[in-house]
C-alpha cells in the first residue's frame, strides 16, 4: 500500500543555510501535517494543511514556512537554520476529520552544523 | 489544557513477558486517543486507538482500554516478543477542530532473548 513519502530522507546544511523538505501524502489524503523531532524528544506540531489551506499552526518559528500545493504535496521550507533545528521532521496525512488517524511518513533527518 | 503523560523508559523485558505501559491524559473535551510505534529508523505507525470510553483499541496483541474515569490508556501486551522493540508514543486528538495530534513523550521499549 502506498505510504507517506517524504524527501529527502537526511540533510546536512550549515547555519544560516535554507532547506525544503518534502511531503507526498497517501493518495486521496487532503490533510498534511508537519511535526518535528529533536533529539530524544517527543514529536512537536508545527503546522497542518487540509485542502490546501493552512488550518491548525502549532510551534513553528516564523523563520519556517510551508504550503500545500495542488497535488496535495507538501513542502517546508526552513530559512536562516540555527543549530537547533537539527532534528526529525515528520510529515503525516490523513483524510481529513476528527478520528482520522495520521499515517506517517519516515521523516527526514536534518543535521545543521 | 490538553496533555499526554507516559511512564518513562526505557522498559526492559524478557521475551514473553507481560507488557504494561501508563498513559494517562488530560483534556478539557471528549478526545480519542491512540497510541503510535516507532522502530528504529522509521516514522510513527498507528498501532492501535479508541475514540469513545470504555472502547478497547487492539492490534498485533497490543490492547489498551479507554479509561474516562481514571483518564488512562495503558498499552498491554500479554506476551512480547524482540521484534517489539521500539518507542510507544500515546497521543491524544482533542477533537477541538485542529485536526493534530499531542504526543506523550514515549516510551522505549526493550525485549530481549
Amino acid at each position: 500500500a502506498a505510504g507517506v513519502i517524504q524527501s529527502p530522507r537526511h540533510l546536512i546544511k550549515e547555519k544560516r543555510e535554507t532547506a525544503t523538505l518534502k511531503c507526498y501524502p497517501i493518495p486521496r489524503h487532503d490533510t498534511v501535517y508537519w511535526y518535528q523531532q529533536g533529539p530524544g524528544q517527543d514529536p512537536q506540531f508545527l503546522i497542518s494543511f487540509y485542502e490546501k489551506m493552512q488550518s491548525d499552526k502549532g510551534s513553528i518559528p516564523d523563520r519556517f514556512s510551508a504550503q500545500q500545493f495542488s497535488d496535495y504535496h507538501s513542502e517546508l521550507n526552513m530559512s536562516s537554520l540555527e543549530l537547533g533545528d537539527s532534528a526529525l521532521y515528520f510529515c503525516a496525512s490523513s483524510q481529513g476529520g476528527p478520528n482520522s488517524p495520521l499515517h506517517f511518513g519516515n521523516g527526514t533527518r536534518l543535521t545543521v552544523t | 489544557g490538553n496533555s499526554v503523560t507516559q511512564m518513562e523508559g526505557p522498559v526492559t523485558l524478557s521475551e514473553e513477558a507481560f507488557l504494561t505501559i501508563n498513559c494517562t491524559y488530560t483534556a478539557t473535551g471528549y478526545p480519542s486517543l491512540f497510541w503510535y510505534v516507532q522502530y528504529p529508523g522509521e516514522g510513527l505507525q498507528l498501532l492501535l486507538k479508541a475514540t469513545k470510553a470504555d472502547d478497547k483499541g487492539s492490534n498485533k496483541g497490543f490492547e489498551a482500554t479507554y479509561r474516562k474515569e481514571t483518564t488512562s490508556f495503558h498499552l498491554e501486551k500479554g506476551s512480547v516478543q524482540v521484534s517489539d522493540s521500539a518507542v510507544y508514543f500515546c497521543a491524544l486528538d482533542p477533537l477541538d477542530s485542529s485536526y493534530k495530534l499531542i504526543f506523550g513523550s514515549g516510551t522505549r521499549l526493550l525485549v530481549r532473548p
